[in-house]
């Protein structure tokens, strides 16, 4: 159980153009999901926490209106980056924690953008 | 922010050997994981140890909470536990976890 998706899993888009990644729990509900970005050879920063219904929180320095988090269900958030630069490639990666029961949280398989 | 440092760093091992990778935070936590980063980015979940131990086949934990750190054993390595290992950590009530620097491991033949 505790299964996380992300789609797509790798995506390349020309710079000004905007993405969005779709972080799904398959089987639970999740209250709460994060999404964190690696760059290589790097560890996992959080960017922000997405809340169910609610606005999300976002980390300092992560900029609120170029990545724009909507988590509309329990078992959805899409992460949006808007108007995509190079700088903006990284490995983005999700998690997402049950509803209930322990703080564990369980990951996706992450998303690798490429911005040209 | 809490800070939470990994060592070591790098690890070689030939197949078979045993290891123990080192968690130590800088402050209380209440949830502690611990991942294997897979060579295609997938985190997989190894542990989920605020506190005592657990095993799991070849590998087992510990978290030691008031002395604020955690090992990960490995034993009988294989060439499959190659990869990054990552403790992280949460504090306070919002379950934000805090990643660790990484233990890069290669097993080899």
């Amino acid at each position: 159980g505790a299964v996380v998706s992300q789609h797509p899993s790798r995506v390349i888009c020309k710079s000004g153009t905007s993405v969005k990644i779709e972080c799904r729990s398959l089987d639970f509900q999740a209250t709460t999901m994060f999404w964190y970005r690696q760059f290589p050879k790097k560890s996992l920063m959080l960017m922000a926490t997405s809340n169910e219904g609610s606005k999300a929180t976002y980390e300092q320095g992560v900029e609120k209106d170029k990545f724009l988090i909507n988590h509309a269900s329990l078992t959805l958030s899409t992460l949006t980056v808007t108007s995509a630069h190079p700088e903006d490639s990284s490995f983005y990666i999700c998690s997402a924690r049950v509803t209930s029961g322990s703080s564990e949280q369980f990951f996706g398989p992450g998303t690798r953008l490429t911005v040209l | 922010g809490i800070q939470v440092e990994q060592s070591p760093p790098d690890l070689i091992l030939q197949e078979g050997a045993n290891s123990t990778l080192r968690c130590n935070f800088s402050d209380s936590v209440n949830n502690l994981q611990w991942f294997h980063q897979n060579p295609w980015g997938q985190l997989i979940n190894l542990f989920y140890i605020p506190s005592g131990t657990k095993q799991n086949g070849r590998l087992s934990a510990t978290t030691v909470a008031t002395e604020r750190y955690s090992l990960l054993y490995i034993s009988s390595s294989q060439t499959t536990d190659s990869g990054v290992y990552f403790c992280a950590v949460g504090e306070g009530g919002g379950n934000k976890l805090t990643f660790g620097t990484g233990t890069q491991l290669k097993v080899e033949l």
